[in-house]
């Protein structure tokens, strides 16, 4: 099993521009996460997606970011217009829904360092 | 309201003396409780999980944790530490209000420092 994959693996881009983060969660799994990793507030949940279906992003930071699930094998996350403060580094995760009284842990991909100049 | 706490910034012990990495809850009802690490320009990756039964939970590459529900805490543990061992540590409970979806609470971390 090739894990969850992210694409690219760092970003460097200019304040203004476009940025759009890619994930490939594992096979099987029905949950997806997006997280954002700073030095000063630490991991941050963005949103998650259940099913392909986005059920909280209470925790993106503003309108600016956008997120998508179009089928269970992808999902992007998108900012636009990107700002300095955006650099962090983004991890995607996946898991797969339990039932009963199990609980699966999250499988996290390596992470895309994103750098806004 | 549902939090998990990691006490230490960071923890320093020496190659081959036991390490405590702490965690402490607090949720309404039955905790599922993780540990993961993360080592430098790397993803998490999970170590170990409570979720019922034995309090004594043992992980990957030696690791233990400790359920102890009078405590409400979660600690990490392991006999001998290896200065591969360092890395970035985190306790994580389940959201007892997206349960089905397998949202996770994290703590803040803990940097490990093993020196030789």
């Amino acid at each position: 099993d090739a894990g969850v994959i992210q694409s690219p693996r760092h970003e460097v881009t200019e304040m203004g521009q476009e940025v759009t983060l890619r994930c490939k969660p594992i096979s099987g799994h029905n949950s997806l996460f997006w997280y954002r990793q700073t030095m000063m507030r630490g991991l941050e949940l963005l949103i998650y997606f259940n099913n392909n279906v986005p059920i909280d992003d209470s925790g993106m930071p503003e309108d600016r970011f956008s997120a998508k699930m179009p089928n269970a094998s992808f999902s992007t996350l998108k900012i636009q217009p990107s700002e300095p403060r955006d650099s962090a580094v983004y991890f995607c995760a996946s898991s797969l829904r339990g039932t009963g009284s199990s609980y699966n842990e999250q499988f996290f991909g390596p992470g895309t360092r994103l750098t806004v100049l | 309201a549902q939090s998990v706490a990691q006490p230490e910034d960071q923890v320093n012990v020496a190659e081959g003396n036991p390490l405590t990495v702490k965690c402490t809850y607090s949720v309404s009802g039955n905790p599922y409780l993780f540990w993961y690490v993360q080592y430098p320009n790397r993803g998490l990756q999970f170590l170990l999980k409570y979720i019922t039964g034995d309090n004594l939970v043992k992980g990957s590459y030696g690791f233990e944790a400790e359920f102890n529900k009078s405590q409400t805490s979660f600690h990490l543990k392991k006999p001998s530490a290896l200065v591969s061992d360092s890395a970035l540590y985190f306790c994580a409970v389940r959201d007892e209000r997206s349960s089905n979806t397998g949202k996770l609470i994290f703590g803040q971390g803990t940097t490990l420092q093993v020196k030789p």
